[in-house]
């Protein structure tokens, strides 16, 4: 089992829907939680990054973390064309000896006009 | 702002041949990362470099050997290169280590085809 599970897609949605992306890991030991964009052809950007359980807001974006149930979601409201990429979630710990992010495989977002 | 600049951002190697990933970073990072993208796999730890000075094995290092040339520049070298070393390598920095919630920035890339 992944310690990080991601659904690839690819998630098709019409312009303006709310779009829901989500993670489940296996390591009660994260602490930290990041989303990413990637464009294709492009390095991934960071998006969003919350630190233990609860909701970040950032205009359009919500990240969300449950960590009593493993899962992390990330909101898109009002999808637009230029939402179209690969969202990676990234997990770490909060302490240090452990120096990485276990990232998923990304999930392919295509929002049509 | 360049932020992390990679180079080359495209290359072919015939099998057995050796070339050098450059990567270096203008935000005054102390920690920089090499990782390498597959189809289905996500983003996977070749090498990272905590500072300057310092470097040390990732999640997938066979194959690989690392150079942190000063505090901007972190090199990947492959000595003979193989097909299943064609990916995507991507250079990162953050302030913080990532062991102690720091977050990544990522260069552009670097596409290796090996045949």
């Amino acid at each position: 089992q992944k310690e990080v599970e991601q659904d690839p897609g690819p998630l098709s949605v019409p312009e303006g829907a709310i779009v829901s992306l989500n993670c489940t890991y296996s390591n009660s030991a994260f602490q930290y939680f990041m989303w990413y964009r990637q464009y294709s052809r492009k390095g991934p950007e960071l998006l969003m990054y919350t630190y233990s359980s609860g909701n970040k807001e950032d205009g359009r974006f919500t990240a969300q973390v449950d960590k009593s149930s493993k899962y992390i979601s990330l909101f898109i409201r009002d999808s637009q064309p230029s939402d179209s990429a690969t969202y990676l979630c990234a997990m770490g710990f909060g302490t240090g000896g452990y120096n990485k992010l276990i990232f998923g495989a990304g999930t392919r977002l295509a929002v049509h006009p | 702002n360049a932020g992390v600049t990679q180079t080359p951002k495209f290359q072919v190697l015939k099998t057995g041949q050796s070339m050098t990933l450059q990567c270096a970073q203008d935000m005054n990072h102390n920690s920089m990362y090499w990782y390498r993208q597959d189809p289905g796999m996500g983003l996977r730890l070749i090498y990272y470099s905590a500072s300057e000075g310092t470097t040390d094995k990732g999640e997938v290092p066979n194959g690989y050997n690392v150079s942190r040339l000063n505090k901007r520049e972190f090199s990947l070298r492959l000595e003979s290169a193989a097909p299943s070393q064609t990916s995507v390598y991507f250079c990162a920095s953050s302030g913080r280590t990532l062991g102690t919630g720091g977050m990544a920035f990522f260069g552009q890339g670097t596409r290796l085809t090996v045949v």
